[in-house]
């Protein structure tokens, strides 16, 4: 697609509940990004996808979250058992090349979680 | 662990000033620097992305410097105008080998008043 996709724009669920949200990347992009940001805060890594493998998944911030990417295009980010304090802004990204020396990221407009 | 701060966290200028928006960052050691803009309840946008080995990158009336030694960037808006109305945010890759996460200012909250 031109740029990167994610749905839905907007979730509001129960405490408790499961959600999912997807990401669809820059066609071509082998590095996928989830970011979240919280009101008044600069987005704050979660996980990093090369290809199919999440290379780095050193942001996720409990085991309640969990994501996927299985044929190394679309992501899903999971959220089991979600809690007040996960409602924020979840951002997809994604960019040509990954690795260490990364390159420019292209974000989405972001899924606004909220949880009552 | 690096950290970025961003001064000021919001700016009021009237329109056709040019204006600095900064950046520093502790850890010297990065690859790039890339700077952001982000429209209330949108996604970012990217605006420039600097290479360690650059010390200017330029795109329209947009200049963004970087000065690793020190751990600054700068982004100076020529001629700014209501349009440019945003949040600013810097972001720098994590020192980590193997590893590309981008560590977040907490932006610059730009306000052009026509």
């Amino acid at each position: 697609g031109a740029g990167v996709s994610q749905t839905p724009s907007n979730k509001v669920t129960e405490k408790g509940k499961y959600v999912e949200l997807r990401c669809d990347p820059i066609s071509g992009h082998t590095a996928l990004y989830w970011y979240r940001q919280s009101l008044g805060q600069g987005p704050e890594f979660l996980i990093y996808f090369q290809g199919t493998g999440a290379a780095d998944d050193s942001g996720l911030p409990n085991d309640r979250f969990f994501a996927v990417r299985p044929e190394g295009s679309v992501s899903t980010l999971k959220i089991q058992r979600t809690e007040r304090g996960d409602s924020a802004v979840y951002l997809c990204a994604s960019s040509p090349a990954g690795g260490t020396y990364g390159g420019e990221l292209f974000f989405g407009e972001g899924s606004r979680l909220t949880v009552l | 662990k690096q950290e970025v701060t961003q001064i000021p966290a919001a700016l009021s200028v009237p329109e056709g000033e040019n204006l600095v928006l900064n950046c520093s960052f502790t850890d010297s050691a990065i690859y790039n620097l890339q700077w952001f803009r982000q429209d209330p309840g949108k996604g970012l946008t990217s605006l420039l992305l600097i290479q360690s080995s650059q010390r200017e990158q330029t795109s329209g009336r947009l200049n963004a410097s970087l000065d690793k030694s020190s751990g600054r960037s700068t982004l100076y808006i020529a001629a700014s105008q209501p349009g440019d109305s945003a949040t600013y945010l810097c972001a720098v890759p994590h020192s980590g080998a193997g590893s590309y996460q981008l560590t977040f200012g907490k932006g610059t909250k730009l306000s052009v008043i026509p």
